[in-house]
């Protein structure tokens, strides 16, 4: 997964702490996304970012938010975290120039654990 | 919106076996359609994908085909190797949106 690095790998919060994800890449990209994997739900998108300075909202964003202040950077805050945000997540960025190719490339993801 | 959905959940071969992964979609301005595969642990990887405007596309062990009639696409290992085990996805994306929607996956597991 080189190109795309998440920080933390892991992490264990209790209910109604807050943190922060990080995704950083190195490929000079535009867009970038963050999503969350649960058992039989697949791969469900939060939000993303088609640019630096702008953010959309995805599939499940209840309870996040996101700050695209670079290029290179896209976080994710869990201002208040919740059982149901127990998740493995995960950054990608998006591949290609405008109308060329579509694959998204993705980091090793963050392990989050909510008791 | 776009919604897609993967059968079977799991699947189990014999090593030698060939597979096959299907994937509905609904969206019919869909014009994409990657398969990643992830494993323990990992990142999905992007191992194959096919555009509307072809019917197959293959690499090595591994096809897609896309029905845009019926909407839908199919993976195809065959020779599969116990190397194969893997959880695999599937994807589409509508024209002129950024978004890839998912499958919920499929648990390959190549037996030796």
């Amino acid at each position: 997964n080189a190109g795309v690095t998440q920080t933390p790998k892991f992490q264990v919060l209790k209910t109604g702490q807050s943190m922060t994800l990080q995704c950083a890449q190195d490929m000079n990209h535009n867009s970038m996304y963050w999503y969350r994997q649960d058992p039989g739900m697949g791969l469900r998108l939060i939000y993303y970012s088609a640019s630096e300075g702008t953010t959309d909202k995805g599939e499940v964003p209840n309870g996040y938010n996101v700050s695209r202040l670079n290029k290179r950077e896209f976080s994710l805050r869990l201002e208040s975290a919740a059982p149901s945000q127990t998740s493995v997540y995960f950054c990608a960025i998006r591949l290609g120039g405008q109308g060329a190719l579509y694959e998204q490339y993705f980091g090793p993801g963050t392990r989050l654990t909510v008791t | 919106g776009e919604n897609v959905e993967q059968h079977p959940s799991t699947l189990s071969v014999q090593e030698g076996d060939s597979a096959v992964i299907k994937c509905t979609y609904s969206d019919s301005a869909s014009n994409y359609f990657p398969w990643y595969k992830q494993e323990l642990g990992k990142g999905p990887q992007l191992i194959i994908d096919i555009r509307s405007n072809v019917g197959e596309k293959k690499d090595q062990r591994i096809a897609v085909t896309l029905n845009k009639t019926a909407k839908h696409f199919s993976l195809h290992i065959t020779e599969t190797q116990p190397e194969d085990s893997a959880v695999y996805f599937c994807a589409a994306r509508a024209s002129g949106f950024q978004k890839l929607v998912f499958g919920t996956g499929t648990r390959l597991l190549v037996s030796p």
